[in-house]
């Protein structure tokens, strides 16, 4: 059974700072693996999609990374900002199933 | 924004009654998911569609019921509510399955007394 485990679970930095937010996983026979961001009492949003064959994905200052073969996958936000303040969940997936971790909730001080 | 709805966004119903929560999607994408969000638990599959009348069970499936009779609309219906299935409920769809990006509805608060 895949378990999926998010460290830190809440972190809070000033503005400016870069992170990283850790996801490790414990089946490598993964698909793909899904980064997304939770803001209070909303829905999930879809930050970055990082396929199986791939090491990298960028999109504006946010990079996440996967290594699949050690069950690791990095989220790096550059330059934060207040409104990055959210909860981060990162999702390994099989065939069908999306497996989430319980998210480092981020806080981010002007 | 992927263009999922969620219905009711909010309801209170007593223990014992049936509660039915609608997804509608207009993406036409294959997949369709119901989880429940829960503190200290995260984010955990209920059921889960793969076609018009295609469903399957998730994790913490006991007290609930899906039907899709149509691609657009994924039906989850708790038979009879009790306090334990008081949760925030998400639905969401993919093109097809884990290959693909999954996106998420708002979310339905459901509070059972």
């Amino acid at each position: 059974k895949q378990e999926v485990t998010q460290i830190p679970a809440a972190l809070s930095v000033p503005e400016g700072e870069n992170l990283v937010l850790n996801c490790s996983f414990t089946d490598s026979a993964i698909y793909n693996l899904q980064w997304f961001r939770q803001d209070p009492g909303k829905g999930l949003t879809s930050l970055l999609l990082i396929q199986s064959s791939q090491r990298e994905q960028t999109s504006g200052r946010l990079n996440a990374s996967l290594d699949k073969s050690s069950g690791r996958s990095t989220l790096y936000i550059a330059a934060s900002q207040p409104g990055d303040s959210a909860t981060y969940l990162c999702a390994p997936t099989g065939t069908y199933k999306y497996i989430f971790g319980t998210g480092t909730r981020l806080k981010v001080l002007a | 924004d992927a263009g999922i709805t969620q219905s009711p966004r909010h309801k209170v119903t007593e223990t014992g009654t049936p509660v039915t929560l609608r997804c509608h999607q207009t993406e036409n994408h294959r997949y369709m998911y119901w989880y429940r969000q829960d503190p200290g638990h995260g984010l955990r599959l209920i059921h889960y569609s793969y076609g018009v009348k295609d469903t399957d069970k998730g994790e913490v499936s006991d007290g609930y019921s899906v039907s899709r009779s149509k691609t657009e609309d994924f039906l989850l219906t708790l038979e009879s509510a009790t306090s334990s299935q008081t949760s925030v409920y998400f639905c969401a769809i993919s093109e097809g399955g884990g290959a693909y990006e999954q996106y998420f509805g708002p979310g339905t608060r459901l509070t059972v007394t």
